[in-house]
This record gives C-alpha cells, structure tokens and sequence, in this order.
C-alpha cells in the first residue's frame, strides 16, 4: 500500500536558519503531494501542493518540488521564523480502482521548533 | 472562503451517552471526510462521502455513524463509545474525489469519553 516517511523531529533551529523536513513516499501509480501544517490545538492547513513530476509547490517562502526519481518531496525554507513553529505532515493522495481518491495517507509528521 | 465550520469544539461524553458531530462547508465541495486523531499521532481516515454518497467505510466501528444529509452538511454520530476512542475529530471537504484536489480541513472536535 501507499505510504510516507519523514522525519518526526523534534527538529529545532534558531530563528532566520534554513529548513528541510525530508519526506519520501512509496505509491502504486501517480499520487499528487501535500504538505500540511498543524498549530497547537487546531485543525490542519494546506501549505503546497504538486501533482505531477517537477511540479513545484510554493507558500509563505516554503517550498517543495516533487521528484519523481527519488519519489521524493522535501519542504525547505530559506529563512525560518518563531511563527513557524507547528507540526508539518507530507500526504499523499492517489486514485483507487473506482477512479476517486481514498483519502490522504500521512507521515508521521515533523515537530519544528523554532527558537528566537 | 475556504472555510470548513465544526461544532463542537470540545465534548466530554460518557460511554452510555448518545452525540453527534457536525461539519459544515459553504465552498461547493462534492468530497468530504471524516479523520481520526489521536496525540502527536497522524491523522487516520474514517470515512469519505462522494456527491453526498458513503464511498469509503475504513472498517471503523459501527458506534460511528456517519451521516450527510445534503451537500454543505456532515455529521458524525457517537454511541456507546470507549475511552479509546478519545482524540481530535477532524472533516474536511474537497471539490471531488480525485487524488489532485487538496482537502480543506476544519479546526476538529476534541472529544473525551469518561
């Protein structure tokens, strides 16, 4: 079955360091990618999406190109901020038989921790 | 608006009480869902309803019940839970089904069964 991986952290920086979360995932066929932020005590946002094969995905400075080769979707940003503490899940959505998607299969999810 | 409204934020239930959830979108979305999750955990779908049809059941208990009464409208019925089965509710709701639309997620109910 699908499945993701990335590192669960707690992964912490100083504030204005650069970031990378890793996240690999394994798919039958052709899934679209997500990463998603979660801060304390809420729901989940979407932070960038891509759907096919080089597709990069980009928001608040937070990017993430999808890399078909390494089945790769790894989330950087140049210059972290406090405010970017939370944690972050890279999903995965992939067609079934019937021809809809089932839903989003999630890593573990990294917790950032950003220090001033 | 890309809002996705649930109520209540928090319930506390007993194991013999009878609640329901209810979430609430106004973007048109023909897609919404329900997950499961519990502390520093991912979350984990439970079901998916499709122009207003239970497309997806992922083997979850039938003390959940899920109901969609038009398209705007998701509830999640509770009955005889286990304190197990305490965690954050999440819906979501998507344009459609396909793997390529983002879901939309709403803030949860945090639920604790004594």
């Amino acid at each position: 079955g699908d499945s993701v991986t990335q590192m669960e952290g707690p992964v912490t920086l100083s504030e204005e360091a650069f970031l990378t979360i890793n996240c690999t995932y394994t798919a039958t066929g052709y899934p679209s990618l997500f990463w998603y932020v979660q801060y304390p005590g809420e729901g989940l946002q979407l932070l960038l999406k891509a759907t096919k094969a080089d597709d990069k995905g980009s928001n608040k400075g937070f990017e993430a190109t999808y890399r078909k080769e390494t089945t790769s979707f790894h989330l950087e940003k140049g210059s972290v901020q406090v405010s970017d503490s939370a944690v972050y899940f890279c999903a995965l959505s992939e067609v079934d038989s019937g021809g809809g998607a089932d839903g989003l299969t999630f890593g573990k999810g990294t917790h950032l921790i950003i220090q001033p | 608006d890309t809002e996705v409204t649930q109520t209540p934020k928090h319930l506390v239930m007993g194991m013999t009480n009878k609640k329901s959830l209810k979430c609430e979108q106004h973007m048109g979305h023909r897609a919404m869902y329900w997950y499961k999750q519990k502390a520093k955990k991912p979350p984990e779908l439970m079901f998916v309803y499709s122009y207003e049809k239970l497309s997806i059941n992922e083997s979850v208990p039938s003390r959940f019940s899920p109901e969609c009464p038009n398209s705007s409208l998701l509830n999640l019925h509770l009955h005889a839970l286990q304190p197990e089965d305490s965690a954050l509710y999440l819906c979501a709701s998507s344009q459609d089904r396909g793997s390529f639309y983002e879901q939309y997620f709403g803030p949860g109910t945090r639920l604790t069964v004594t």
